[in-house]
C-alpha cells in the first residue's frame, strides 16, 4: 500500500448505530487531518494531529469521536449521528517540520457516509 | 478574516482550448498556496504547489500557476486542456509558519470539458 488508504470506502448506517472510520498514511508522516466535504461546501477541516496529539478540534459535535493511536493511523468512530453528516470524510497527512512549520497535506480517497 | 475564493463554480471548454480557474485569498500572514484535483468519487490530488522562489510554479498533468502577491492571486492554468481534466479544482491557502497544519479551501470549480 501506498500514499494515504482509507476504509470502509463507502457507509451506510442508521442513527443509533455506531460505527468507525480508518485511515492510515504510509509515508512517513506525523501529522493526520479529518476533513468532511459536504456538496456545494467548502472543506471543513474537522481535528488534527501532531505527533499522536490532538491540537485541532474544529468546534467538533461529540458524537465524532478521534483516535490517533500512532503516527500511521488515524480513526473516527462515529455514533448517534445525524442524516445531515452525511458526508465525504477525508483523511489526510503531512510532515511537521517543528517550529510551527508544516508541509503538503496529502489526502485518501475518502469514506462517503450516508446516515438515515 | 482568512479566505479562499473562487469565483467560477462551474466551468467549460473544450477539448484542445486553454483553461484559467481563478484563485484569491485572504491571508495575513505569508501563504502556502495549493492547488488539488478531485475525480468524482476520489480524494484530492496535489496538483501543484507554491512556497517560495519562482512565482511561476509548475505541477503535473501540465498544470501551472502563478501567484501575484500584489493581487492575492493563485490562478491555475493549461493550455490545452484534455477530456480527462474534467474534475473538480481546490485552491487551498495555509501559513508558512502553520497554525496547526491548517489549510483553508476554497469552494471548487467543476470543469467539464465538451468534445
Amino acid at each position: 500500500e501506498t500514499g494515504v488508504t482509507q476504509t470502509p470506502r463507502h457507509l451506510v448506517m442508521g442513527m443509533t448505530n455506531k460505527k468507525s472510520l480508518k485511515c492510515e498514511q504510509h509515508l512517513g508522516h506525523n501529522a493526520m487531518y479529518w476533513y468532511k466535504q459536504s456538496a456545494k461546501k467548502p472543506l471543513e477541516l474537522m481535528f488534527v494531529y501532531n505527533f499522536k496529539e490532538q491540537t485541532e478540534n474544529n468546534s467538533v459535535p461529540s458524537r465524532f469521536s478521534p483516535e490517533c493511536p500512532n503516527s500511521s493511523h488515524l480513526f473516527l468512530h462515529l455514533h448517534t449521528l445525524q442524516p445531515e453528516d452525511s458526508a465525504l470524510y477525508l483523511c489526510a497527512s503531512s510532515q511537521d517540520k517543528g517550529e510551527g512549520r508544516t508541509d503538503t497535506q496529502y489526502f485518501g480517497p475518502g469514506t462517503r457516509l450516508t446516515v438515515l | 478574516a482568512q479566505s479562499v475564493t473562487q469565483p467560477d463554480i462551474h466551468i467549460t471548454v473544450s477539448e484542445g482550448a486553454s483553461l484559467e480557474l481563478r484563485c484569491n485569498y485572504s491571508y495575513g500572514a505569508t501563504p502556502y498556496l495549493f492547488w488539488y484535483v478531485q475525480s468524482p468519487g476520489q480524494g484530492l490530488q496535489l496538483l501543484l504547489k507554491y512556497f517560495s522562489g519562482d512565482t511561476l510554479v509548475q505541477g503535473i498533468k501540465g498544470f501551472e500557476a502563478e501567484f501575484k502577491r500584489s493581487q492575492s492571486s493563485f490562478n491555475l492554468r493549461k493550455p490545452s486542456v484534455h477530456w480527462s481534466d474534467a474534475a473538480e479544482y481546490f485552491c487551498a491557502v495555509g501559513a508558512i509558519y502553520n497554525q496547526g497544519g491548517k489549510l483553508i479551501f476554497g469552494q471548487g470549480t467543476e470543469l467539464s470539458v465538451k468534445p
